[in-house]
């Protein structure tokens, strides 16, 4: 069973803050994905990363940075967190192995920047 | 342009009546399709994609390359059916592009 782990349910920052989002998958995935979940706006990728090392801007990466050291841990980096950014922060892995595009989701870390 | 399009912001339907959940999609190559669903307090997961063409849970989606359409349907909404649903295409090199999301109301 395919497991993708984010390291919070819930964090509270203040503005200004350095912020960090950690996310591990256990599947020996490829790929992973940032995206941000909004009420009426659905699903937009921050960043991902097809290998380690390697990271793509997506459609909203301003504000946001990326980590890809090791092949199952992703991280997310608010450089300075701003009330903006709250929002629920999904991370997803997926494998480009076969044919299976299957995507798999954390379950989710809810920021909220005070 | 690529991009998926689902024009409920929420729907609400009775216990036993048909649901039918609307995703349209734009995309210039062959397009892989997939519903995603989220129950509240739980993560986002696949519910089914149009390559394996399966029923789960009763719901039902085909894809309709003339209307650029993947509608998802079910013929007796169930509550357990409440929940919010993404329609998702995979656009190749590794990017998914989802919709806005229907939030799915069954009512007892």
């Amino acid at each position: 069973d395919v497991k993708v782990t984010q390291s919070s349910r819930y964090l509270v920052k203040r503005t200004g803050e350095k912020v960090f989002l950690e996310c591990v998958q256990d599947m020996d995935h490829e790929n992973m994905f940032w995206y941000r979940q909004d009420p009426g706006l659905g699903l937009r990728l921050i960043y991902f990363s097809y290998d380690v090392k390697m990271k793509e801007k997506g459609d909203i990466p301003e504000g946001y940075s990326v980590s890809r050291e090791k092949k199952e841990r992703f991280s997310l980096i608010l450089e300075s967190a701003s009330t903006n950014q709250t929002s629920m922060y999904l991370c997803a892995s997926s494998t480009t192995t076969g044919l299976d595009t299957e995507a798999f989701f954390g379950q989710g870390t809810r920021l909220t920047v005070v | 342009a690529q991009r998926v399009t689902q024009p409920e912001k929420l729907l609400s339907v009775f216990k036993g009546a048909p649901v039918e959940l609307k995703c349209n999609y734009s995309y210039s190559g062959s397009p892989e399709l997939f519903w995603y669903v989220q129950y509240s307090r739980q993560r986002l997961q696949l519910l089914l994609r149009h390559i394996s063409r399966e029923s789960i849970k009763g719901f039902t989606a085909d894809l309709n390359k003339g209307e650029t359409s993947f509608h998802l349907k079910k013929p007796f909404a169930q509550e357990e059916d409440s929940a919010m649903y993404y329609c998702a295409l995979f656009a190749g090199t590794y990017k998914y592009i989802f919709g806005t999301g229907t939030r799915l109301k069954v009512l007892a």
